[in-house]
C-alpha cells in the first residue's frame, strides 16, 4: 500500500526558530515533492528531489532514499512562513501521474 | 509569465446543475493536472494530461466527472449532475514535462459549493 505520512500535524514556533517537518513514504519512489499552501489557499511547489539535498533561501529539503524519509527545514523562521506544508510521492504500481499526498503540516510562526 | 489561470474562482450552484471549471496552463508546459482538495481527503489527483492526451484518470470519482483538453492552452473539468459531496477546492496545475521530471505550477483554485 502506498502511503505518505507527515509529522507533526501541527507545529507552532517562535520567530527565529529552526523548523523541521518530516515525511515518510512506504515504497520506493522516483521523486518526492514538497508543496506550500498559503493561508489564502494558493499552492506553491517548493522542491522536487530524488536524492541528497536541495536549498532555496531559508528552506532546505533532504531525502534519504534507503530510509524512505524526507525532511523540510526552515532556518530563521518568520511569521510569513506560516502555511501548510505538504509532501507528495508518486503512486507506485499505477500510472506515474498519480501522486499520493500527505495530510500536511500546519505551521504557525509567532512573532 | 501569467501562471496557471483558473476560472471561476468561486462557484455556488444547486445540486443537479452542470458545473464547468476551466484552466489555462502555462504556455509551453506539456503536462496538466486536475486536483481536488477537501478537508476529509486532502489533495487528490483527478486526472493528468500529457500533450493534451489523458494519461491517468484513475482519480476521477465517477462518470459524473469528465475532463477534456482540446488544445495545449485550455482544459475543462465538468461535473454533471453535481452533488453536494462534490463541494471542494479544485486546483489545476501544469508542468514542463510530466509529474516528476519538473515542478508543478498551481493555479489559485476554484472553490465549488454545491447546495
Amino acid at each position: 500500500k502506498n502511503e505518505v505520512e507527515q509529522s507533526p500535524q501541527n507545529l507552532t514556533a517562535q520567530e527565529g526558530e529552526f523548523i523541521t517537518i518530516n515525511c515518510s513514504y512506504s515504497v520506493g519512489i522516483s521523486a518526492l515533492h514538497w508543496l506550500q499552501q498559503h493561508p489564502g489557499g494558493g499552492i506553491v511547489s517548493l522542491f522536487m528531489l530524488s536524492s541528497g539535498k536541495k536549498k532555496h533561501g531559508r528552506l532546505i529539503a533532504t531525502i534519504n532514499i534507503q530510509e524512505k524519509h524526507s525532511s523540510l527545514h526552515i532556518t530563521a523562521s518568520h511569521p510569513r512562513d506560516s502555511a501548510v506544508y505538504i509532501c507528495a510521492a508518486p503512486k507506485v504500481g499505477g500510472s506515474q501521474g498519480n501522486l499520493i499526498f500527505g495530510k500536511g503540516t500546519k505551521l504557525s510562526v509567532k512573532p | 509569465d501569467a501562471g496557471v489561470i483558473q476560472s471561476p474562482r468561486h462557484e455556488v450552484t444547486e445540486m443537479g446543475q452542470e458545473v464547468t471549471l476551466r484552466c489555462k496552463p502555462i504556455s509551453g508546459h506539456n503536462s496538466l493536472f486536475w486536483y481536488r482538495q477537501t478537508m476529509m481527503r486532502g489533495l487528490e489527483l483527478l486526472i493528468y494530461f500529457n500533450n493534451n492526451v489523458p494519461i491517468d484518470d484513475s482519480g476521477m470519482p465517477e462518470d459524473r466527472f469528465s475532463a477534456k483538453m482540446p488544445n495545449a492552452s485550455f482544459s475543462t473539468l465538468k461535473i454533471q449532475p453535481s452533488e453536494p459531496r462534490d463541494s471542494a477546492v479544485y486546483f489545476c496545475a501544469s508542468s514542463l514535462d510530466g509529474p516528476n521530471n519538473q515542478p508543478q505550477h498551481f493555479g489559485d483554485g476554484t472553490r465549488l459549493s454545491i447546495l
